[in-house]
This record gives C-alpha cells, structure tokens and sequence, in this order.
C-alpha cells in the first residue's frame, strides 16, 4: 500500500459545527503533516507529527486541533470555523530518518467549505 | 517572506518539445528539493527529488538541475506531452533534519500545446 487516503473527500459544515476530517497510510511512515491549500496558492504547512507526537504547530488557530491516534491516523479536529478556512486540507507523510532520501506521499486532500 | 520562489505563473510549451520550469531559494540552509505536479483538487505527486550535494538527477523524461552558487533549480521535461499538463510546485525540505515539512513555491502551471 503506497496511498494516503483522505476522509471525506468533500465537507461542507457551518460555523458552529464540530467536525473532524482524516488521514490513513500503511507504508510504516513516522512522520505525518496536514497542509493548507488555498486557491491558487502553494500548500501550506500546519502541523507535523513525527513518531505520534506532535512536533511543529505553524501557529495555527486552535479552533484547528491535530490528533495522532497511532502511527497510522491522523486526525484533524474543527470547531467554530470561519468561512475564510475554506481550503483544500491535505495530509502527507514520510519517513523521518534524517538524513534519508526524502519520499514525501500526499492525500488526495479534503475540499473544506465553511457556510 | 517567499524562501522558494518560481516567477512564472504559466508556461505554454508545444508537444513533443522542451518544458523548462524554473525555481528559485533563499534560504542556503536548503539540502534538499523535490517537484510535485498537481491537478486541480487532487493532491500533489512526487516527481523527481534532488540532493544539495549533486547537481543534476534525472529520471526518465524528468531531470532536475541545481546550481547552489545560483540558488537555482529547474526541471526539464523532454519530450512534452499533453498530460504533462498540470501545476508544478517547487519545494524545498526545510532545514532541521527529520520531520520538517516542505516549504512550496507558488507553482507553474505548464501547459502542453497540441
């Protein structure tokens, strides 16, 4: 398995909802990140979570909460959002061996519309 | 303030000839690079990565070239063909060693003319 499957596809939630979207892969990778992307602009780094444990927080609101259930999931939990986080939210992952050649892998992301 | 920077918004190149796309840094700290192509509304897909310690990696019709004096990259794409049409995005791992992050730039979108 060399995907990194994203859940749901597609999420449209108002201001007041709770919601969570999620990141899976089997490739035994350690290290995992969830990006921003906006329109027309390059992906954007959130969050890093290097073997479960969250390691980088770009200054992200907190109404933006990363979850590292095991080494496999990734969870992104939502709450009180405003119509201005709507994005493409993509998850990747890789092997945190520094040094190593890095092989980066991307979700397909989650289009996050915010009403 | 931009650490990976790729100045053309757009590139139209005809099929079966030469793509260049180019990437600047900043930042000399950088060791390493990666392409990614996109579509719209799909994630990236890793193309072709590069070492700061080599110059030119190559893989089929993709080659990266790096000049660190320069603190230029680009990628060759020969030939072109039609579904090599898509939004590149230059990145550079950021310095720290381990889980980093990659640091994006804000993408050329190439388009293959018939």
């Amino acid at each position: 398995d060399t995907e990194v499957t994203q859940t749901p596809k597609h999420l449209v939630m108002g201001m007041t909802n709770k919601k969570s979207l999620k990141c899976e892969q089997h490739m035994g990778h350690r290290a995992m990140y969830w990006y921003k992307q906006k329109a027309k602009k390059p992906p954007e780094l959130m969050f890093v979570y290097s073997y479960e444990k969250l390691s980088i927080n770009e200054s992200v609101p907190s109404r933006f909460s990363p979850e590292c259930p095991n080494s496999s999931l990734l969870n992104l939990h939502l709450h009180a959002l405003q119509p201005e986080d709507s994005a493409l939210y993509l998850c990747a992952s890789s092997q945190d061996v520094p040094g190593s050649p890095y092989g980066y892998t991307f979700g397909s992301g989650t289009r996050l519309t915010v009403v | 303030d931009q650490q990976v920077k790729q100045n053309s918004p757009s590139l139209s190149v005809q099929e079966g000839r030469i793509s260049i796309l180019n990437c600047d840094y900043t930042n000399s700290m950088f060791d390493y690079f990666l392409w990614y192509k996109k579509y719209p509304a799909e994630g990236p897909t890793f193309l072709i990565s590069i070492s700061s310690i080599k110059d030119k990696n190559e893989d089929g019709r993709f080659t990266v070239f790096l000049n660190k004096s320069a603190k230029h990259l680009s990628l060759h794409i020969v030939p072109s063909q039609p579904g090599d049409s898509a939004v590149y995005f230059c990145a550079s791992r950021r310095p720290g060693g381990g889980a980093d992050g990659l640091t994006f730039g804000k993408g050329t979108h190439l388009i293959i003319q018939p």
